[in-house]
């Protein structure tokens, strides 16, 4: 699988849109782009996944850019129960391939 | 959505003896279901694949005679720490996906916060 690179950590205000940036420049084609999130002493929770066209679900959109060699995870309203570590992870779709984190953006949401 | 269970959500063993852990897909059934173990303040590593009645695949440098899996149903897959020691003390997560429903993403459980005195 490629490895992706996030920053280490972000900050964002109450209300406003948390862009979360994912650089995948060695992706495959067959490669889809998976976000997670993991909150303090939790298991990590399914955001949104997608292969090259823009998502969006009740949670969170996707923006892949044209090349697939990056993307960002929007999430529109940020609140304080935002605040997680949230990985970026490229994996080829199918029932038994394996997910592997890297190291995750950690989001702080501040009132 | 798809519900992965674990128990125990926390555990506390001597040095030496045998802990099983329990991973259970409640709603769906899991073909494959996945371990991970996660050291404080770092990210998840994935420690083997469980494949329901065959052997697990270990990822490079997973002891697999210290971690034993066993899947030996649809929905439910077990990680024994054999003769665990205080380094084996860890978070562990298991994952799996809903083979019926025709997605990808994979569904975590709550964890197990095993430590070893």
């Amino acid at each position: 699988d490629a490895k992706t690179t996030q920053p280490p950590s972000m900050d964002c205000a109450e209300g406003r849109a948390a862009n979360l940036p994912c650089n995948h420049s060695t992706i495959s084609g067959n490669e889809y782009v998976y976000w997670y999130r993991q909150i303090h002493s939790q298991g990590p929770q399914y955001i949104i996944h997608g292969l090259k066209n823009n998502e969006t679900n009740e949670m969170a959109s996707l923006i892949i850019t044209e090349d697939r060699k990056s993307s960002t995870l929007i999430l529109p309203h940020a609140t304080l129960r935002d605040t997680a570590v949230y990985y970026c992870i490229v994996r080829v779709g199918g029932t038994g391939n394996q997910f592997y984190f890297g190291t995750g953006t950690s989001l702080t949401v501040i009132p | 959505g798809a519900v992965v269970s674990q128990h125990p959500s926390r555990v506390i063993c001597k040095s030496g003896t045998s802990v099983k852990i329990e991973c259970r897909s409640l709603d769906f059934q899991a073909t494959t279901m996945f371990w991970y173990r996660q050291f404080p303040k770092q990210s998840l590593m994935l420690m083997a694949t469980s494949n329901e009645g065959s052997k697990a695949t270990y990822e490079q440098g997973v002891e697999k005679d210290k971690f034993l899996i066993n899947h030996a149903s649809l929905t439910l897959s077990t990680l024994t720490v054999t003769s665990a020691h205080p380094e084996d003390s860890s978070f562990y997560i298991c994952s799996a996906r809903d083979y019926g429903a025709g997605y990808n993403e994979q569904f975590f459980g709550p964890g197990t916060r095993l430590t070893v005195l």
